[in-house]
């Protein structure tokens, strides 16, 4: 089983919508978690920690169970300038793991 | 100069070229990493280094060769390689659990 699972997507919507995603972890001991942003032939990018209450950053939001070991991450309001590829990132105390990355586009 | 700074941006080598990448941290980070990145693909970890030492190597060929002289420095040397190891490069570096930062690439071309 992978430390960190995403669903690849492609999501496809419409401006303005609202947009899910999550992410599931494996090791029930990890500690930190990130969603990172990586635009097409650029490199991935923090957007955001995800504490354990819940943090919110403008439009993001993101979530964390430890109960089910996912992450979430909620977009509202989406931009033409929101697409691009979505990693969950966590840590587990020694090592860092990353997502495959969920695609996100954002149609006019 | 501040973050992670990798050169060259491209390189096109043939398949018989000896060259390095190299990437530079400025953060005072504790732990580097080189990630490939072929198109569209998700990002493989190749190498981890933890003060300067390796600690992971994920089954990388031996066409690859990475070496960390210091904390703040960390090269990966290539030889030999096919026209399937282009791809894009990226380094990055973190300090524990927080602070993970990467370069901007050095996009590879074999002919």
């Amino acid at each position: 089983r992978k430390e960190v699972e995403q669903d690849p997507g492609p999501f496809n919507v419409p401006e303005g919508a609202t947009v899910a995603f999550n992410c599931t972890y494996s090791n029930s001991a990890s500690q930190s978690f990130f969603w990172y942003r990586q635009d097409c032939r650029k490199e991935p990018k923090l957007l955001m920690s995800v504490y354990s209450s819940g943090n919110e950053d403008g439009r993001f939001t993101a979530q964390l169970n430890r109960a089910s070991q996912y992450i979430s991450l909620l977009i509202r309001d989406s931009k033409l300038s929101d697409s691009a590829t979505y990693l969950c990132v966590v840590w587990t105390g020694n090592q860092f793991y990353f997502g495959t990355g969920t695609s996100l586009t954002v149609i006019p | 100069e501040t973050g992670v700074t990798q050169t060259p941006r491209h390189l096109v080598m043939g398949m018989t070229n000896k060259k390095s990448l190299k990437c530079e941290q400025h953060l005072g980070h504790n732990a580097m990493y080189w990630y490939k990145q072929s198109a569209k693909k998700p990002l493989e970890l190749m190498f981890v280094y933890n003060f300067k030492e390796q600690t992971e190597n994920n089954s990388v060929p031996s066409r690859f060769s990475p070496e960390c002289p210091n904390s703040s420095h960390l090269f990966l040397h290539l030889h030999t390689l096919q026209p399937e190891d282009s791809a894009l490069y990226l380094c990055a570096s973190s300090q524990y659990n927080y602070g993970y930062t990467f370069g901007s690439g050095t996009r590879l071309t074999v002919v």
